[in-house]
């Protein structure tokens, strides 16, 4: 099993900041990597696929990259909106998600 | 617009058997694969079973495997879980999510139905 590890847990960050999250995965998963938003009560939406291809309706401030085993995405400019768990998940060899990182107002 | 309703969930004794429903619509369901995910209380995700457009074959993970099964009635758009042996570590949220098609991800998730494994 590919185990993805993010880092770190809980990153606080104040409105219009920048937020780099990182995840790193234990085997190569070449750019087979995703990322996910989940608020509260949710269900996880999705924002990168691909490792850097922004999914439909993402809007720019939200960015990734990486390739092999690390793996970033960041979030130029905080708005509220954007306070929430965020999750990777390789799907080179179906699926496994890292543990997420939280996203709190400073 | 894509739609993904799950129901089924509840309290059940461990041991005991439970069936999950995930009902589409707004997308010809029929055309793709459907996953199984789900999240136990404040804790993260773990998939769980995948079944392609056509049924035709089925994965799942080590951790269910050989208890639960992953099903389709394509005529029904309606993708199933049949969980049987449930333990206590099954209690989680469970999901159904729609495969995307270009890439081996989900581009829409239903909002979960709650199972509870407890006497």
């Amino acid at each position: 099993e590919i185990v993805m590890t993010q880092s770190p847990a809980t990153l606080s960050v104040s409105p219009g900041e920048r937020a780099t999250l990182s995840c790193r995965a234990s085997q190569s998963v070449s750019s087979n990597l995703a990322w996910y938003q989940q608020k509260p009560g949710q269900a996880p939406r999705l924002l990168i696929y691909g490792a850097s291809t922004r999914a439909t309706g993402i809007p720019a401030r939200f960015s990734g990259s990486g390739s092999g085993t690390e793996f970033t995405l960041t979030i130029s400019s905080l708005q509220s909106e954007d306070f929430a768990v965020y999750y990777c998940q390789q799907y080179n060899n179906w699926w496994t998600f890292g543990q997420g990182t939280k996203v709190e107002i400073k | 617009q894509v739609q993904l309703v799950e129901s089924g969930g509840g309290v059940v004794q461990p041991g005991g058997s439970l069936r999950l429903s995930c009902a589409a619509s707004g997308f010809t369901f029929s055309s793709y694969g459907m996953h199984w995910v789900r999240q136990a209380p404040g804790k993260g995700l773990e998939w769980v079973a995948f079944i392609r457009y056509d049924g035709s074959n089925k994965y799942y993970a080590d951790s269910v495997k050989g208890r639960f099964t992953i099903s389709r009635d394509n005529s029904k758009n309606t993708l199933y879980l049949q969980m049987n042996s449930l333990r206590a570590e099954d209690t989680a949220v469970y999901y159904c999510a729609k495969e995307m098609g270009v890439a081996f991800v989900s581009d829409y998730w239903g909002q979960g139905t709650l199972v509870t494994v407890s006497s």
